[in-house]
């Protein structure tokens, strides 16, 4: 067990859905990324939160949107779901200063059918 | 923008054999990490090792090692004595760290790797 805890582990929707993915970060990280991984774009960075407010964005869809709450746990929430969007979608988190790399959550298997 | 290339999508080796994974990576920054990490088939993403960009000395931990040419913009991965645990998808990742806390993964393709007994 990382101490990354992501939910749910498998999940399988219909296009034009919404799903929304939580993580909750290793005890005393504030630091929340979002990392989608699919077979043919690899790890992509998504989003970064850092004690409830955004960080920094890479390639986040406009239909996706996350957030950050006071108990620090993030949400990621996917809109109008697309087939491209299934894939792999990890949580990751970090006590941010000194540069140890993430850790990772076990990531939510989401397939759009 | 930095790049992460991994020219090896896949690579074989027998246990107890030593085998290197090799990275090269693009940037125009001084001060950066470099970390290896490793997805076996439960997806979970391990970090196997990091390096600093300003230590001249090569990380070390257990029997994975790296070979880091900052001016080659090289990071290459050795896996000595191989064994049947270590088969998995290895990840060459860079980070710059950013003003204000914001620590970027820029990831590789990865190279799967299969140790066969």
């Amino acid at each position: 067990d990382s101490g990354v805890t992501q939910t749910p582990k498998h999940l399988i929707t219909a296009t034009g859905q919404r799903v929304t993915l939580r993580c909750s970060p290793r005890s005393g990280d504030l630091s929340v990324y979002w990392y989608q991984q699919s077979l043919d774009q690899g790890l992509q960075f998504l989003i970064q939160y850092y004690n409830g407010e955004e960080r920094a964005k890479g390639n986040i869809l406009e239909r996706f949107s996350a957030q950050q709450f006071p108990d620090l746990h993030s949400e990621l929430n996917l809109s109008s779901l697309e087939l491209g969007d299934s894939a792999l979608y990890f949580c990751a988190s970090s006590a941010g200063g000194l540069v140890r790399g993430y850790t990772f959550g076990s990531g939510t298997r989401l397939t759009v059918v | 923008a930095q790049t992460v290339t991994q020219s090896q999508p896949e690579m074989s080796v027998q246990e107890a054999e030593t085998v290197t994974l090799s990275c090269t990576y693009d940037t125009s920054e001084n001060n950066y990490y470099l970390f290896w990490y490793k997805q076996p088939p439960s997806r979970q993403m391990i970090l196997v090792i990091r390096q600093e960009a300003y230590k001249q000395q090569n990380a070390t931990e257990n029997r994975f090692s790296v070979n880091f040419q900052k001016a080659a913009k090289s990071f290459s991965l050795k896996i000595s004595d191989s064994q049947l645990g270590d088969t998995a998808m290895y990840f060459c990742a860079f980070m710059k760290p950013l003003q204000g806390g914001s620590e970027k993964l820029v990831f590789g393709k990865g190279t799967k790797l299969t140790v066969n007994p």
